[in-house]
């Protein structure tokens, strides 16, 4: 089945405490990118990759860092996690960055 | 000018009726758009693409580009409970989608 996997689901985590969001995607794309979704701010993107080692910043990406070794994997990163940091996280990929994306399930983070 | 504005919502139909959702846009560069819904809590899940002035359907659904005025519409026929959720247009710019601040959209029984 054609999919984008993120790991964890939940996760709840205490200020400064390093953690790392994994992404993966199936379908051979290219390109891949991290949203965070706060309520009434909608989608805002945290980082893309157009192809492996090719990684740039998104609307947000203050406070994360990525990386792109692989094709099919693509984790966020959060160094020292600050209470801001606390959101709804969207992994998704698509062939390139003008076609039409798709969604991992999403991981819900609390920073205490 | 905002690149995306989605209609505002909330927006409330009774089951069984038409719901319509409107995207203007201000690239006229832009030569495809897409449809998410989202439920609560979920992810952004497709339901449409279209890369053509005009309409086009797919069941319930029809997706409508109108380029001269930079708007694109989506359609829901015979509307569902199963349908409330909130809608979110897209549409690549440069390397990257951008998205629209959707609109919640409920279906009363």
């Amino acid at each position: 089945e054609a999919q984008v996997t993120q790991n964890p689901r939940y996760l709840i985590t205490v200020t400064g405490k390093k953690l790392t969001v994994t992404c993966s995607q199936n379908m051979n794309h290219e390109y891949m990118s991290w949203y965070r979704q706060d309520p009434g701010l909608g989608l805002r993107q945290i980082y893309y990759s157009m192809n492996v080692e090719v990684t740039d910043k998104g609307d947000v990406p203050e406070g994360y860092k990525v990386s792109r070794k692989e094709k099919r994997n693509f984790p966020l990163i959060l160094e020292s996690p600050s209470p801001n940091q606390t959101s709804l996280y969207f992994c998704a990929s698509s062939l390139s960055g003008n076609n039409e994306q798709f969604f991992g399930p999403g991981t819900r983070l609390t920073v205490l | 000018q905002k690149e995306v504005e989605q209609n505002s919502g909330p927006l409330s139909v009774p089951e069984g009726a038409i719901a319509s959702l409107n995207c203007t846009y201000s690239d006229r560069g832009s030569q495809s758009f897409f449809w998410y819904r989202q439920y609560s809590g979920k992810s952004p899940e497709l339901i449409m693409s279209i890369y053509s002035n005009g309409d086009k359907e797919d069941g319930r659904f029809t997706a409508q580009l109108n380029k001269a005025s930079q708007y694109v519409s989506l359609l829901i026929r015979d509307s569902q409970p199963s349908d409330s959720a909130t809608y979110l247009c897209a549409w690549p710019s440069g390397s990257r989608l951008t998205f629209g601040e959707g609109t919640q959209l409920t279906v009363n029984p």
